[in-house]
C-alpha cells in the first residue's frame, strides 16, 4: 500500500535561511505528491503538486519540491523563511486508483526572528 | 467569502450521544469529502461523495452517517458518541473525485470532545 514518511516531527530555523522538510514516499506506480500546509485554527491549503509532468514543481508562497523517483522523496524547500512560514506541514500521496489521499504525520515548522 | 464552511468550530459533547457537524461549500464543486485528524495528527479519509452519491466509505463504524441534501452540502452524523470519537474532523471539496489532479479544499475543522 501506499504511504508517505515525513522524516522530522519538529523543524526549527531562523527568519530568512533556507527550509527543508522532507518526505519520503513508499508506492509500487508512479504517485501524485502534494504538499498541505496547516496554518493553527485554519483547513489545509495545497502548497503544491507533482502529477508526473515536471519534476522540480513550484508553489505558493515561495515553496518548490523536487520529484527524485530514484530516493523515492519529495522534499519541500524554501530558499528563505518567514515568520508567517510557522505552520505544520503534510506530505500527500494518491492511493493507485486515484480514490484518496494518503497523508504524512505532519512537520511543525517553527520559524525564530 | 468562505470556500468551505464548517459548523460548530468546537463540539464538547457527553459519552452516548448524537450530534452533527455541518458542511457547506460554495466552489459549485461536485465531490466533498470528510477526513478524521486523530489526536497524533494523523489525517484520514472517512467518507467521499460525488453529485450527492456515496464513492468511498473508509470502513467508518456505521454510528457515522453522512448526509448530503445537495452538492453543496455534506453532513455528519454521529449516534452514540464514545470517547474515541473525539478528533477534528475536517470537510473537504474538489471540483471532480480525480484526487489525483482535483485540487482539494478543507474546512478549518471541527474540533470534537467526547467526555
Amino acid at each position: 500500500a501506499q504511504s508517505v514518511t515525513q522524516l522530522d516531527s519538529h523543524v526549527s530555523v531562523s527568519e530568512g535561511t533556507p527550509v527543508l522538510l522532507r518526505c519520503n514516499y513508499s508506492s509500487s506506480y508512479s504517485p501524485s505528491l502534494f504538499w498541505y500546509v496547516q496554518h493553527p485554527n485554519k483547513g489545509l491549503q495545497l502548497l503544491l503538486k507533482y502529477t508526473s509532468a515536471a519534476t522540480l514543481v513550484k508553489g505558493i508562497n515561495g515553496f518548490e519540491a523536487e520529484f527524485k523517483k530514484s530516493e523515492t522523496s519529495f522534499h519541500l524547500t524554501k530558499p528563505s523563511a518567514h515568520m508567517s512560514d510557522a505552520a505544520e506541514y503534510f506530505c500527500v500521496v494518491s492511493d493507485r486508483y486515484g480514490n484518496k489521499l494518503v497523508f504524512g504525520a505532519g512537520t511543525i515548522l517553527r520559524v525564530k526572528s | 467569502d468562505t470556500a468551505v464552511s464548517q459548523t460548530p468550530k468546537y463540539l464538547v459533547t457527553q459519552m452516548g450521544n448524537d450530534k452533527s457537524i455541518k458542511c457547506e461549500q460554495n466552489l459549485g464543486h461536485d465531490t466533498m469529502y470528510w477526513y478524521k485528524q486523530d489526536s497524533k495528527k494523523f489525517l484520514k479519509i472517512m467518507f467521499s461523495y460525488n453529485n450527492k452519491e456515496l464513492i468511498i466509505n473508509e470502513t467508518v463504524p456505521n454510528r457515522f452517517s453522512p448526509k448530503s441534501p445537495d452538492k453543496a452540502h455534506l453532513n455528519l452524523h454521529i449516534n452514540s458518541l464514545e470517547l474515541g470519537d473525539s478528533a477534528v474532523y475536517f470537510c473537504a471539496s474538489s471540483r471532480a473525485h480525480r484526487v489525483s489532479t482535483d485540487t482539494q479544499y478543507f474546512g478549518p475543522g471541527t474540533r470534537l470532545t467526547v467526555l
